[in-house]
């Protein structure tokens, strides 16, 4: 079965400083895509950032960008530039690129950003 | 973009009603709709699939006949929390699936059900 881990439950970050959140993963599948999901105290869930497995190329959206290591299955976010909205929890979330389309989630890793 | 709109985005009730929560699918037609339930700073727990058409698929451990959920149209999809009781209070997401193309997922912005 897939799984998704984050070892993180709680990081924090001054303000404009770089912070990464980690994020491993496990499935035997060769096709699938990872996730990276913001969700800020209004609770609305944002897509952050998107990666398909297929692709070597790392996905970078602005100031977040992933570090995705394929063999080591491990899918990291790094927020560069650290903004006070950037606090939120962070979930990074799979999904196997078959007719199941459900999404296999972390548990999250809540981040501070100090002024 | 994709939207869904989920209505109520608070509600309370009196032990033993029911509550009815909607999503809806505003520019897009959703086929499928998953939901959630979300404990505070935990993670999202996946309840069940609804399909368009056809009988909801629930995930192991979730009450059928607790959480009646419906996938009236193309557009619409309920979730009815049943004889509510204060162990139901959660906060209860929906999403729809993007296209297969991006593989992004719409979220409704959540209703907090609080039973008293």
């Amino acid at each position: 079965a897939q799984t998704v881990t984050q070892s993180q439950p709680e990081m924090s970050v001054q303000e404009a400083e770089t912070v990464t959140l980690s994020c491993t993963y496990d499935t035997s599948e060769s096709d699938y895509y990872l996730f990276w999901y913001k969700q800020p105290p209004s609770r609305q869930m944002i897509l952050v950032i998107r990666q398909e497995a297929y692709k070597q190329q790392n996905a970078t959206e602005n100031r977040f960008s992933v570090n995705f290591q394929k063999a080591a299955k491990s899918f990291s976010l790094k927020i560069s530039d650290s903004q006070l909205g950037d606090a939120a929890m962070y979930f990074c979330a799979y999904i196997y690129a078959g007719n199941n389309r459900k999404l296999i989630w972390g548990l999250g890793t809540s981040l501070g950003v100090n002024p | 973009g994709a939207v869904v709109s989920q209505h109520p985005s608070r509600v309370i009730c009196k032990s033993g009603t029911s509550v009815k929560i909607e999503c809806r699918s505003l520019d897009f037609q959703a086929t499928t709709m998953f939901w959630y339930r979300q404990f505070p700073k935990q993670s999202l727990m996946l309840m069940a699939t609804s399909n368009e058409g056809s009988k909801a698929t629930y995930e192991q451990g979730v009450e059928k006949d607790k959480f009646l959920i419906n996938h009236a149209s193309l557009t619409l999809s309920t979730l009815t929390v049943t004889s509510a009781h204060p162990e139901d209070s959660s906060f209860y997401i929906c999403s729809a699936p993007g296209t297969a193309k991006t593989y992004g997922y719409t979220f409704g912005s959540g209703t907090r059900l609080t039973v008293v």
